[in-house]
């Protein structure tokens, strides 16, 4: 069964700060997506970014890019000039390419901004 | 489009009350998905389903939860009796069965069973 590992509960960085969240996976597919989803206060559940495991390319989304090391099924959030409105809970998903479509999650990273 | 719509935002239940949550997929997707949020297990799949058909219910927890998809347009989870340990966050999502589509998120039901 496939699993995801976020290691950091909590993180704070200053406004206008980089911070990079971490995930760790472990599965015996080869093609697969992995995500970054985004829950603030509002609850909704609001995605972020996406990779495709095929594509060696780092996925990027304006302030936010990730880290997708493969070999090490490590996949990490970097958000970039941070804001206010980033503070949240995030949380990295796995789903398989084939198949289920179910999102595995971890147990999520709460981001606070301080200003 | 409204986006998946999810009913009530909120429910207050009494233990041993039959509680019925609801979801309205995204029009066109044919995958519907109810995940639960605790505390304690964190987002965990409960079922899903492709073209209104169940395809796996095995986080579904025990005989008290149940859900049904009679068209592709609605979407039922009921728990009947309640207990107080089902108290979460339930989640619907609804999806394009394709390769490349990602999942769009429901705005939660807060339920509480006291």
């Amino acid at each position: 069964a496939q699993t995801v590992t976020q290691s950091q509960p909590e993180m704070s960085v200053q406004e206008a700060e980089t911070v990079t969240l971490s995930c760790t996976y472990d599965t015996s597919e080869s093609d697969y997506y992995l995500f970054w989803y985004k829950q603030p206060p509002s609850r909704q559940m609001i995605l972020v970014i996406r990779q495709e495991a095929y594509k060696q390319q780092n996925a990027t989304e304006n302030r936010f890019s990730v880290n997708f090391q493969k070999a090490a099924k490590s996949f990490s959030l970097k958000i970039s000039d941070s804001q206010l409105g980033d503070a949240a809970m995030y949380f990295c998903a796995y789903r398989r390419s084939r198949g289920a479509q179910k999102l595995v999650f971890g147990q999520g990273t709460r981001l606070t901004i301080n200003p | 489009d409204a986006g998946v719509i999810q009913s009530p935002r909120h429910e207050v239940t009494e233990m041993g009350q039959e509680v019925t949550l609801r979801c309205k997929p995204i029009s066109g997707h044919n995958s519907l998905f109810w995940y639960r949020q605790t505390m304690m297990r964190g987002l965990e799949l409960l079922i899903y389903f492709n073209n209104n058909v169940p395809i796996d219910d095995s986080g579904m927890p025990e005989d008290r939860f149940s859900a049904k998809m009679p068209n592709a347009s609605f979407s039922t989870l009921k728990i009947q009796p309640s207990e107080p340990r089902d108290s979460a966050v339930y989640f619907c999502a609804s999806s394009l069965y394709l390769r490349d589509t990602e999942a769009f998120f429901g705005q939660g039901t807060r339920l509480t069973v006291v």
